[in-house]
């Protein structure tokens, strides 16, 4: 069964570094998005990007995060100045089954993100 | 505002017993209801769904029912397994692509 896949799955930086998430969406699908969870507490949701644009995002996704469709299998998500605050299970998921109309929400496994 | 509550965990329960984790939700229109459950260690996975008013979504054994009158979505298992210990979010997504709204997770561990 196609599954969306995540890299690394635990990450760590310092404070103030670069970090980039990598997601492999399921192939046939056109919705994308993150969410975070911070560790004990709910889901929740940051940005979606369809049609190679953000098509909503979240107070929390703010300028220092971006997302990026560099080819036709990654999505990605930079945050580029990293705080302490921002240690959290990052979570892609993928919808839009262009070969079923189902828009059911896959979720990948996650990565780790622990900032120093 | 537009959200989701669900009874707070730790529910720790024995095998075979029955199980309700209450979930409600608060919106405008008629969202679709889902819950998710994430074992240890792991990532979300969709348990079961409902997209209208009625509908009864299920899955392993799970059931919940897509109630108006009472905007509540509470799922239920009628013999719980240990294998269910896990984290179980209740949510609701207004349209199709739209973001997911998640509950804060019940955690449920079940004794043998």
């Amino acid at each position: 069964e196609p599954e969306v896949t995540q890299t690394p799955s635990h990450q760590v930086t310092q404070m103030g570094q670069e970090v980039i998430l990598r997601c492999v969406p399921i192939s046939n699908h056109l919705y994308f998005y993150w969410y975070r969870q911070i560790l004990g507490q709910k889901v929740e949701f940051l940005v979606s990007f369809y049609n190679n644009e953000i098509s909503e995002k979240s107070e929390i996704f703010d300028d220092q995060f971006s997302v990026e469709r560099p080819d036709g299998s990654n999505f990605t998500l930079k945050i580029r100045s990293t705080k302490l605050e921002d240690s959290a299970m990052y979570f892609c998921a993928s919808s839009g089954d262009t070969g079923t109309g189902g828009y059911e929400q896959y979720f990948g496994p996650g990565t780790r993100l622990t900032v120093t | 505002g537009n959200s989701v509550t669900q009874m707070e965990g730790p529910v720790t329960l024995s095998e075979e017993a029955f199980l309700t984790i209450n979930c409600t939700y608060t919106a405008t229109g008629y969202p679709s209801l889902f819950w998710y459950v994430q074992y240890p260690g792991e990532g979300l996975q969709l348990l079961l769904k409902a997209t209208k008013a009625d509908d009864k979504g299920s899955n392993k054994g799970f059931e919940a029912t897509y109630r108006k009158e009472t905007t509540s979505f509470h799922l239920e298992k009628g013999s719980v397994q240990v294998s269910d210990s896990a984290v179980y979010f209740c949510a609701r997504r207004y349209s199709s692509a739209s973001k997911i709204i998640f509950g804060s997770g019940t955690r449920l561990s079940i004794r043998p």
